[in-house]
């Protein structure tokens, strides 16, 4: 089971780009790598999914490198909304059941103007 | 198409009380998942439900049995309820297993004094 590894809380301003790294020593073959966004009094929402290299949707981009033992996702221009909590989980979409995957504490991003 | 929605949305409960947190999707998910998420703490998997009548513990399952007698309901009942099961209450649902998007409810607030 792979376990991630996110900084606890993150700092930033309105109008920069902010990476959050997620470490996955152990990623197994089939794992995939999710990034979630929650909200305060809200469930988490799925903001993107990745296996390797790069993925790019209109919210934000996740770069893994070859090795993936790591993932890193971006978020370009940030605005005061983007304050929230940002949970890594790695694991195989095909494995069915929970899988042991975990959310973790998740990294708090703060933004500020 | 309404997604995952959850009731009540707040409940106080006196210890040794009974409850149902009720859930329920409309997109025709066969997976599906109940987390408690602790003040400032990430999510932990109490059951999840692989289809109807298909249901198995997670990390967190003392206190709480389930049922997935359809496909769109996924019921959590609490039995003599505690002080530590006072939490926030996250029903979510995918298409597989936890590896894939998973669609979060909006909580149950429980108290439990």
């Amino acid at each position: 089971l792979a376990k991630t590894t996110q900084p606890i809380s993150m700092d930033s301003y309105e109008g920069q780009e902010v990476n959050i790294t997620c470490s996955h020593n152990n990623i197994a073959t089939n794992d995939y790598i999710t990034w979630y966004q929650q909200f305060p009094s809200q469930g988490p929402r799925f903001i993107i999914q990745g296996y390797k290299t790069k993925v790019t949707n209109e919210v934000a981009s996740l770069f893994i490198p070859a090795d993936r033992k790591s993932s890193t996702l971006s978020l370009p221009r940030v605005s005061l909304s983007d304050t929230a909590v940002y949970y890594c989980l790695v694991g195989d979409p095909s494995g069915g059941g929970a899988d042991g995957l975990t959310f973790g504490k998740g990294t708090h991003l703060i933004i500020q103007p | 198409n309404a997604g995952v929605t959850q009731t009540p949305k707040f409940r106080i409960l006196k210890i040794g009380q009974s409850m149902t947190l009720q859930c329920t999707q409309d997109m025709n998910h066969n997976y599906m998942y109940w987390y408690r998420q602790d003040p400032g703490m990430g999510l932990k998997l109490i059951y999840y439900s692989v289809g109807a009548g298909i249901t198995d513990k997670g990390e967190v399952p003392n206190g709480y049995n389930v049922s997935r007698s359809t496909t769109e309901d996924f019921p959590l009942r609490l039995e003599l309820a505690a002080p530590s099961q006072t939490s926030v209450y996250f029903c979510a649902s995918s298409t597989g297993g936890m590896g894939y998007e998973q669609y979060f409810g909006p909580g149950t607030r429980l108290t439990v004094t």
